[in-house]
């Protein structure tokens, strides 16, 4: 158990729609991490926050965003849902905002766009 | 950004070592080496790291050329449990180097 919790761990909706991730990092960790794994692209970052504030952008579309409230839970919202968006997300924390240290991720949501 | 390769598949017998490879070529004087694994169904698990000298763990060994272009992930004594993709990583210290960028790793199996 890494200590990250994401919810929910499965969500299967339709195109064209909204949903919601959440993740609650490990206890005292100021960072969080999303990651979107695919198939055909494997494992790629999309978005970093730090204390609440955005510290770094991978991969993320214009459909996506994210944000870290003061209790440092964190929630990816994906709208205008397409086929392509199915995939597993996965959040991971860590204690600093540098990336120069372990991550610690959660078990991933699975998400099934029909 | 630096690369890594790796061989797609392995496979090992279970209580026996395994020696997972990794490249590294284009490594810079200030990268670090770090493996991850992600077993079956879960999100990726930190394994270990190191920059120069070899550096063991409860989990496994990391064998550090001396010319720092390729690595050596050692699992002591394979279980079912480390089947899984192993993947090799290179993290700088700042900026975008310093992200934790995912290649396609290597499966492992591990036989009975």
């Amino acid at each position: 158990d890494s200590g990250v919790t994401q919810t929910p761990k499965h969500l299967i909706t339709a195109t064209g729609q909204r949903v919601t991730l959440r993740c609650s990092p490990r206890s005292g960790d100021l960072s969080v991490y999303w990651y979107q794994q695919s198939l055909d692209q494997g494992l790629q970052f999309l978005i970093q926050y730090y204390n609440g504030e955005e510290r770094a952008k991978g991969n993320i579309l214009e459909r996506f965003s994210a944000q870290q409230f003061p209790d440092l839970h964190s929630e990816l919202n994906l709208s205008s849902l397409e086929l392509g968006d199915s995939a597993l997300y996965f959040c991971a924390s860590s204690p600093t905002g540098a990336w120069t240290g372990e991550l610690f991720f959660g078990e991933g949501s699975r998400l099934t766009v029909l | 950004d630096a690369k890594t390769t790796q061989p797609n598949s392995m496979e090992s017998n279970e209580e026996e070592p395994v020696h997972l490879p990794c490249n590294h070529s284009t490594i810079s004087g200030t990268d670090y080496i770090h493996w991850y694994r992600q077993l079956p169904s879960q999100g990726p698990e930190y394994v270990i790291h190191g920059l120069t000298s070899n550096v063991n763990n409860r989990m496994a060994s990391l064998a550090i050329a001396e010319d720092r272009k390729s690595s050596t992930l050692i699992l002591h004594r394979a279980t079912l449990r480390d089947a899984a993709v192993y993947y090799c990583i290179l993290r700088g210290l700042t900026g975008a180097n310093s992200k934790l960028t995912f290649g396609k790793g290597i499966t492992l199996s591990v036989r009975p």
